[in-house]
């Protein structure tokens, strides 16, 4: 079964620098094919794509955000990693991790998510 | 980079009827789409990818359609457990850049 968990502090400051870890189990970024997402959602608003990392440790990122973003992954392959620079209020929002799955070569869609958390941006 | 359009933003149907929601794609996405379905309070949950194909658990009255910039998600016989805010994402083959777009919440009329 795979499940995954954000975890992270729900307040930050403005100008801050967010870190947000998503602990996977029942599923490793050293499977091929495997990846890790990360989507955010402001109080009533949409869903906003943030970045991925895959199986290769190759990331991308949202080109609107790309500059402030960083993905990384832990050594042991079951941790992952969303750091954030420049806080501002604007970036309140639930911030999900999610899994790709590899259902087959070009298809990149989240099928697991974690609960979310919610961070909040406020002096 | 490729923007997606839901409309309509809210759509009001009663119990046993059929739900039609439509995303259009800013340019040729082919069939590189994924509709998924959100709850209050709840994380998103995946129906439909590539355009047309039932993720594992999704129910038959869901089914995708279109390709190109022209997306639709149809639910025939809508249940009580159907009402919910649906968003369409579009994804690149390589490298995977994902959009969503901004949702159509269908509720009960």
């Amino acid at each position: 079964q795979v499940t995954l968990k954000e975890s992270g502090p729900t307040l930050v400051e403005p100008t801050q620098t967010l870190t947000l870890t998503c602990t996977l189990s029942g599923l490793s970024l050293s499977d091929v094919g495997v990846g890790v997402g990360w989507v955010r959602q402001p109080p009533g608003k949409a869903l906003e794509w943030l970045g991925l990392v895959y199986w290769s440790g190759d990331t991308t990122y949202s080109p609107a955000l790309k500059t402030r973003l960083t993905v990384t992954v832990d050594s042991s392959k079951t941790q992952v990693f969303l750091t954030m620079n420049n806080m501002d209020p604007a970036d309140t929002a639930t911030y999900y991790c999610a899994h790709r799955p590899d259902l087959a070569s070009g298809v990149w869609v989240l099928d697991e998510w974690g609960q979310g958390i919610l961070v909040t941006v406020s002096s | 980079e490729v923007v997606m359009t839901q409309s309509p933003a809210t759509l009001s149907v009663s119990p046993g009827e059929r739900a039609t929601l439509s995303c259009r794609a800013s340019q040729s996405i082919f069939t590189y789409l994924a509709w998924y379905q959100q709850k209050p309070g709840q994380a998103p949950r995946l129906l439909i990818y590539g355009a047309s194909t039932r993720a594992t658990g999704t129910p038959a009255r869901f089914s995708g359609s279109g390709s190109g910039t022209e997306f639709t998600l149809t639910i025939t016989s809508l249940q009580s457990e159907d009402f919910a805010v649906y968003y369409c994402q579009q994804y690149n083959d390589w490298p995977p850049l994902l959009t969503f777009g901004g949702g159509t919440k269908v509720e009960i009329k």
